[in-house]
């Protein structure tokens, strides 16, 4: 299964927007990009997902870099209820989820 | 739409008891997944079902950890005899054939003393 790096944690202040990085240098050609958050006491949930090309929706846009060795999560303008832990995920050809430490983000009011 | 439910929400047994968590998946999921969450961890799969076969379950430990799916609808995961170290939230998941989200419920929150 490809692997992922993320930084353990991040802060952004209320109402700024958020860039939360993600590496996968072995991500193969068919590797779909995931990623999931989750708030405190709860289970994780979808955020976005994408091949190649970028991908918005109501949560946040995905942005894949042109090699797709990296991509980046943003949330346009964070919240206090952004606040959660943030995973970047390759499922693998059997659709298998396999969670890392994630990005751990902090929204200063 | 109702989501994917789990019982019970919290449980606390002592070690070597035996404990049972339920799943009941989103209607028409045909893949079911059993995560364990331990405390500051990211969570880790133990088991992942496709109708009432298993996927993958390389993760389970085989010799406390059971986990079926009868029908291809419901399941439980028991863990007979419990050890302290199993204490984590227990999350179920499902989701749609292919490269599509899945769903997780709330999890269940095992305690062993």
């Amino acid at each position: 299964d490809a692997k992922t790096t993320q930084p353990n944690s991040m802060e952004s202040n209320e109402e700024e927007p958020v860039h939360l990085p993600c590496n996968h240098s072995t991500i193969s050609g068919t590797d779909y990009i995931h990623w999931y958050r989750q708030l405190p006491s709860q289970g994780p949930e979808y955020v976005i997902h994408g091949l190649t090309s970028n991908v918005n929706n109501r949560m946040a846009s995905l942005a894949i870099a042109e090699d797709r060795k990296s991509s980046t999560l943003i949330l346009h303008r964070a919240t206090l209820r952004d606040a959660a832990v943030y995973y970047c995920i390759l499922p693998s050809g059997t659709y298998k989820y396999i969670f890392g430490t994630g990005t751990r983000l902090k929204v200063l009011a | 739409e109702a989501g994917v439910a789990q019982s019970p929400r919290y449980k606390i047994i002592e070690k070597r008891q035996s404990v049972a968590f339920w799943c009941n998946p989103i209607s028409g999921h045909a893949t079911l997944y059993w995560y364990q969450q331990i405390l500051g961890q990211g969570p880790k799969l133990l088991i992942q079902f496709q109708n009432n076969g298993v996927v993958d379950d390389s993760q389970l430990p085989k010799d406390r950890f059971s986990a079926e799916r009868l029908k291809g609808v419901d399941s439980t995961l028991k863990i007979q005899p419990a050890k302290l170290e199993d204490s984590a939230v227990y999350l179920c998941a499902s989701g749609i054939q292919g490269y599509t989200e899945a769903f997780f419920g709330q999890g269940t929150r095992l305690t062993v003393v």
